[in-house]
């Protein structure tokens, strides 16, 4: 069965940095487009970025040149390098998994999120 | 950007109802929206892909329509598991945007 398993949240302060990670099972890992995707507390849900299978990147303008989105595909692992974080970055981090092969779509499978919380 | 706009906020149903809920994309977006479920303290789920198709193994109460820039989901039958927030998210075209949410409660 197909399986992501996100770590690496935690409390941060103002302009710090965090990595997180997803790890992923149950499917071929590198065949896959992978998104990140987060809420912030009692909000709605905000995509954030995206890894093509061939590691293209896009990112949401709110994290342009602050986040990076990477991938390992010999560790099955999705990445989300965090710098010169803010309060408003506080949210519980999804990955989700893509497309196999195809940049757009719907996401028919998410981890179970990890909580970043930003604050002094 | 492309602006999900997810109708109403909120809804207080009975079970058995007929639930219907709306997204209006600011362009069209043609068939590339997608219907997710959120429970709380969970994540979110799939349920409806490319506006009308169904994902596996979800009930066929859940339904969904529309095209370029309005969209519709239905619950027919209305049932106590069903209580969560729905999302619309448009995937033509990034960033990728979600509606407000809609969040169904008990009358």
């Amino acid at each position: 069965a197909v399986q992501l398993v996100e770590s690496g949240g935690g409390l941060v302060q103002p302009g710090k940095s965090l990595k997180l990670s997803c790890s992923a099972s149950g499917f071929t890992f590198s065949s896959y487009g992978m998104h990140w995707i987060r809420q912030a507390p009692g909000k709605g849900l905000d995509w954030v970025a995206y890894i093509s299978s061939s590691s293209g990147t896009v990112y949401a303008d709110a994290v342009k040149e602050r986040f990076t989105i990477s991938r390992d595909n010999a560790k099955n692992t999705l990445y989300l390098q965090l710098n010169s974080l803010k309060s408003e970055d506080t949210a519980i981090y999804y990955c989700a998994r893509g497309q196999y092969r195809y940049n757009l779509g719907w996401f028919a499978y998410w981890g179970q999120g990890t909580l970043v919380t930003v604050s002094s | 950007d492309i602006v999900m706009t997810q109708s109403p906020t909120s809804m207080s149903i009975s079970v058995g109802d007929r639930v219907t809920m709306n997204c209006k994309a600011s362009q069209n977006v043609g068939s590339n929206v997608d219907w997710y479920q959120q429970k709380t303290g969970q994540s979110p789920k799939l349920l409806i892909y490319k506006a009308s198709n169904r994902y596996t193994g979800v009930p066929d109460r859940f339904t969904g329509s529309g095209s370029g820039t309005d969209f519709t989901f239905t619950i027919s039958n209305m049932q106590a598991e069903d209580l969560a927030v729905y999302y619309c998210m448009q995937s033509n075209s990034y960033p990728f945007t979600f509606g407000s949410g809609t969040k169904l409660e008990i009358k």
